[in-house]
């Protein structure tokens, strides 16, 4: 079986901040794990991925998360926020090297202030 | 090239109308799914379609809901009868096979059941 737990539901960073949602999964396989992100009336993009090649995966718009298999966890990171960064942000798990559906976090809202 | 689009954007039914759903995926893909994110709830597996066949129902809530993929092109999520609890965001998203699990999202449908 597969799970993820996201911690926040909500997080407020000041804009220039760092960013970091924390990212908890658990998996009876290698996993893929995903960071998904949901803009207003916008559908899900696809961040970053892991898939076992490196733990420390770059993705867009100067996100990175790093996979510790220790600690279970996925966290998200950008070293500086941007007024643009306000999102919903979704972590994700899936089988490794499967076509099979992606098992969420029930997501983290991103709110930058000013 | 054309993401995955979905039709319609929004649909308000009444309790025990039908609705149909539709999802084009992107051209190529094989890999469609269909996901639903009831309000404040987790993004959820529906079903996954491999070209035309089912590969995986194992999300479908109940027997009112009936997923079709003719030809293995676009595909439809019909409910009949609707009723509340079927009220949320259903989100279509597709893949290459054995492309890494990498799920392209449409921007889902808002389904309001009242």
């Amino acid at each position: 079986a597969q799970s993820v737990t996201q911690l926040g539901s909500h997080v407020s960073v000041s804009e220039g901040a760092l960013v970091l949602l924390r990212c908890n999964y658990s998996s009876s396989v290698p996993p893929y794990l995903f960071w998904y992100v949901q803009y207003p009336n916008q559908g899900l993009q696809l961040l970053l991925k892991y898939t076992s090649a490196a733990t420390l995966v770059k993705g867009i718009n100067g996100f990175e998360a790093e996979f510790k298999k220790s600690e279970t966890s996925f966290h998200l990171t950008k070293p500086s926020a941007h007024m643009s960064d306000a999102a919903e942000y979704f972590c994700a798990v899936s089988k490794l090297y499967r076509d099979d559906k992606i098992i969420f976090g029930k997501g983290t809202r991103l709110h930058i202030l000013p | 090239e054309a993401g995955v689009t979905q039709f319609p954007s929004h649909s308000v039914i009444e309790k025990g109308q039908t609705v149909t759903l539709r999802c084009d995926p992107i051209s190529g893909h094989d890999n469609l799914y269909w996901y639903r994110r009831v309000m404040g709830k987790e993004i959820k597996f529906l079903l996954h379609f491999v070209k035309e066949s089912k590969q995986d129902e194992s999300g479908m809530p109940n027997n009112r809901f009936l997923a079709e993929r003719t030809g293995g092109t676009y595909s439809t999520l019909k409910v009949q009868p609707a009723e509340l609890e079927d009220s949320g965001v259903y989100f279509c998203a597709s893949s290459q096979l054995s492309g890494g699990n990498e799920q392209y999202f449409g921007p889902g449908t808002r389904l309001t059941v009242t």
